[in-house]
């Protein structure tokens, strides 16, 4: 099974600041990437498909990049409703496992 | 609109039954693939389940042999019946559709597995 560890497990900036979260999958998932946000008590929301595609709505500050086996979401400029955390998800093959998730929290 | 809305969790005895179900408005479940994510308490998520548009099934190992993916396409829903519950099966179950990624998301239903 591909395991996705995702580095750090906590990020400590202040708003303004840019985000860099990593995840790296133990064999190649190929551009099969997503990554989402997750505030508390709520369900997860997708960012970014097939590594690098923002979805409907999510706005310009949020990005992907990678492929095969290393990953990364930047936000350029954190904004308040950013502190959350963030999964990454393989979606090559089944089961889709997720990573531990990095939690961005304010500094 | 595209919403999903859960039904079914609850409190249960290990070794007991329930079936959860999402009813999706705003798309045709038939014809996407749907899928159940769980996330236990203070944890993170992972992949229960899944059904295609073909009707194909696929199960996480940990509930293979124990839970059963379905739809009923009159009713534009999709269930998870799950047996033989767990105490290590308690968790939030989110249903999702998967067109490009997980892009829509129901609001969870709480299974509570416990003695």
């Amino acid at each position: 099974e591909v395991v996705l560890t995702q580095s750090p497990a906590t990020l400590s900036l202040s708003p303004g600041e840019r985000a860099t979260l990593s995840c790296r999958a133990s064999q190649s998932v190929y551009s099969y990437l997503a990554w989402y946000q997750q505030k508390p008590g709520q369900a997860p929301r997708l960012l970014i498909y097939d590594a690098s595609n923002r979805a409907t709505g999510i706005p310009a500050r949020f990005s992907g990049s990678g492929s095969g086996t290393d990953f990364s979401l930047t936000i350029s400029s954190l904004e308040p409703e950013d502190f959350a955390v963030y999964y990454c998800q393989r979606r090559d093959n089944w089961p889709w496992t997720f990573g531990q998730g990095t939690t961005v929290e304010i500094k | 609109e595209v919403q999903l809305v859960e039904s079914g969790g609850g409190l249960i005895q290990p070794g007991g039954s329930l079936r959860l179900s999402c009813a999706a408005s705003g798309f045709t479940v038939s014809t996407t693939h749907m899928s159940w994510v769980r996330q236990a308490p203070g944890k993170g998520l992972e992949g229960v389940s899944i059904i295609n548009g073909g009707g194909d099934t696929y199960y996480a190992d940990s509930v293979k042999g124990r839970f059963t993916i379905s739809r009923d396409n009159s009713k534009n829903t999709l269930f998870l019946q799950m047996n033989s519950l767990r105490v290590e099966d308690t968790a939030v179950y989110y249903c999702a559709r998967d067109l490009r990624g997980s892009d829509f998301w129901g609001q969870g239903t709480l299974v509570t597995v416990s003695s």
